[in-house]
């Protein structure tokens, strides 16, 4: 079983349309939950991250961190074409750390 | 600032060849993670340099390996090229203490092993 788990889609909306992007992992000593943004041909840029259980928001994101049940979740509200690209969820264990394990990513596209 | 800058941007090399690969970080930052990522794997973890140490390893080959400087530049090595390295490797630079999580990733090399 893999740390991470994450539907690779791809995932086709409309432009305008609610999203969600979904992660469920194995490890319950994970404590940052990050979630990263990658465009074709470059490289991950980190979106936004959540620290333990909850929620946080940013703009038109929100990320989710439920872990009783090591479910991680970010939805993106009115979504727009510019938002199509490949979301990469990763756990992280402690702050002090550099290792992060990533979810095979959800490719995104959004159609105006 | 300038973000995290590696070079080069693009390398063909041989089977059984060896590759070396070039990662300037985030000025300030002391930390410098290494991933491969290809189509079927997706991101891994290679290693992580802390301080020109190395602080955390994945579950790589030994053929793999890397450095980091007393200026935070890091490289990372390949040794006796295989076909199933041809792969994008990113570099990362993360901040130190309660923020390290935070990666910022360069651009990457984009490797070709024929």
């Amino acid at each position: 079983q893999k740390e991470v788990e994450q539907d690779p889609g791809p995932l086709s909306v409309p432009e305008g349309a609610i999203v969600s992007l979904n992660c469920t992992y194995s490890n319950s000593a994970f404590q940052y939950f990050m979630w990263y943004r990658q465009y074709s041909r470059k490289g991950p840029e980190l979106l936004m991250y959540t620290y333990s259980s909850g929620n946080k928001e940013d703009g038109r994101f929100t990320a989710q961190v439920d872990k009783s049940s090591k479910y991680i979740s970010l939805f993106i509200r009115d979504s727009q074409p510019s938002d199509s690209a490949t979301y990469l969820c990763a756990p992280g264990l402690t702050s002090n750390t550099g290792k992060l394990i990533f979810g095979q990513g959800t490719t995104l596209q959004v159609k105006p | 600032k300038a973000g995290v800058t590696q070079t080069p941007r693009y390398l063909i090399k041989t089977r059984g060849q060896q590759v070396t690969l070039s990662c300037s970080p985030i000025s300030g930052h002391r930390s410098v993670s290494w991933y491969q990522q290809t189509p079927g794997q997706g991101l891994q973890f290679l290693f992580e340099y802390f301080s020109e140490t190395q602080r955390n390893k994945g579950n790589f080959p030994g053929r793999f390996s890397g450095r980091q400087f007393s200026n935070s530049r890091s490289e990372m090595n390949v040794s006796t090229l295989e076909l199933g390295d041809s792969a994008l490797y990113l570099c990362a630079s993360g901040q130190t203490g309660e923020a390290s999580y935070e990666q910022y990733f360069g651009p990457g090399t984009r490797l070709t092993v024929t």
